[in-house]
């Protein structure tokens, strides 16, 4: 079945660091594959997504690469912020599994001033 | 904001006990879907309902089950609450119409406390 594997944490950085977080998943089908975003006490928000091979998703300095040669959706940052201080969620979603999301274990970043 | 409340935001329920949540979806948004996300772990998927209608379930008992409102609104209930159910419970709204690229909104959750 569909799943994501996800780097596990935590992760603790200095401010303006470079940030990877390794990501890759396993489907059926075209899946489409998203970077979330998870403050603490609050609810998930879209980071960035990606529908297609090759497709770059990008938001606030974040940026993944759909590989579909690799099955990977890494999400990197060049220069993090103590604001980006969160968990950090791979998924998927895709048609052939009724839409439904497929979400990693989660990474938790820690940006240290 | 998404536009996807959610309440209580917390809870605190006895084990055996019955529990209902509840989630108001974004405007024009037909679709909903329930996560349940235990401390350290990722959302997993409860169930969806389209139009009423429960349209995908995940590996979850049939003690959990939902109800979706004709104005899109839903209720997530909860039987026979045991320890194990104590997480946050995230639902996600969006337009059911589109593909796998079409944006869902989630709201802030409900944390449940089973003790």
């Amino acid at each position: 079945g569909d799943s994501v594997t996800q780097m596990e944490g935590p992760v603790t950085l200095s401010e303006e660091a470079f940030l990877t977080i390794n990501c890759t998943y396993t489907a059926t089908g075209y899946p489409s594959l998203f970077w979330y975003v998870q403050y603490p006490g609050e609810g998930l928000q879209l980071l960035l997504k990606a529908t297609k091979a090759d497709d770059k998703g990008s938001n606030k300095g974040f940026e993944a690469t759909y590989r579909k040669e690799t099955t990977s959706f890494h999400l990197e940052k060049g220069s993090v912020q103590v604001s980006d201080s969160a968990v950090y969620f791979c998924a998927l979603r895709s048609t052939n599994t009724g839409n439904q999301f497929y979400f990693g274990t989660g990474t938790s970043l820690t940006v240290i001033p | 904001e998404t536009g996807v409340t959610q309440s209580p935001t917390h809870l605190i329920k006895t084990r055996g006990q019955q529990v209902t949540l509840r989630c108001s979806s974004q405007s024009g948004h037909n679709t909903v879907s329930w996560y349940q996300q235990a401390l350290g772990q990722g959302p997993q998927f409860i169930f969806q309902y389209y139009r009423e209608e429960e349209n995908g379930r995940g590996n979850f008992p049939p003690r959990f089950s939902g109800l979706q409102f004709p104005n899109y609104s839903s209720e997530l209930n909860v039987n026979a609450l045991e320890l194990d159910d104590s997480a946050l419970y995230l639902c996600a709204s969006r337009e059911g119409t589109g593909g796998a690229n079409t944006e869902a909104f989630f709201g802030q959750g409900t944390r449940l406390t089973v003790v």
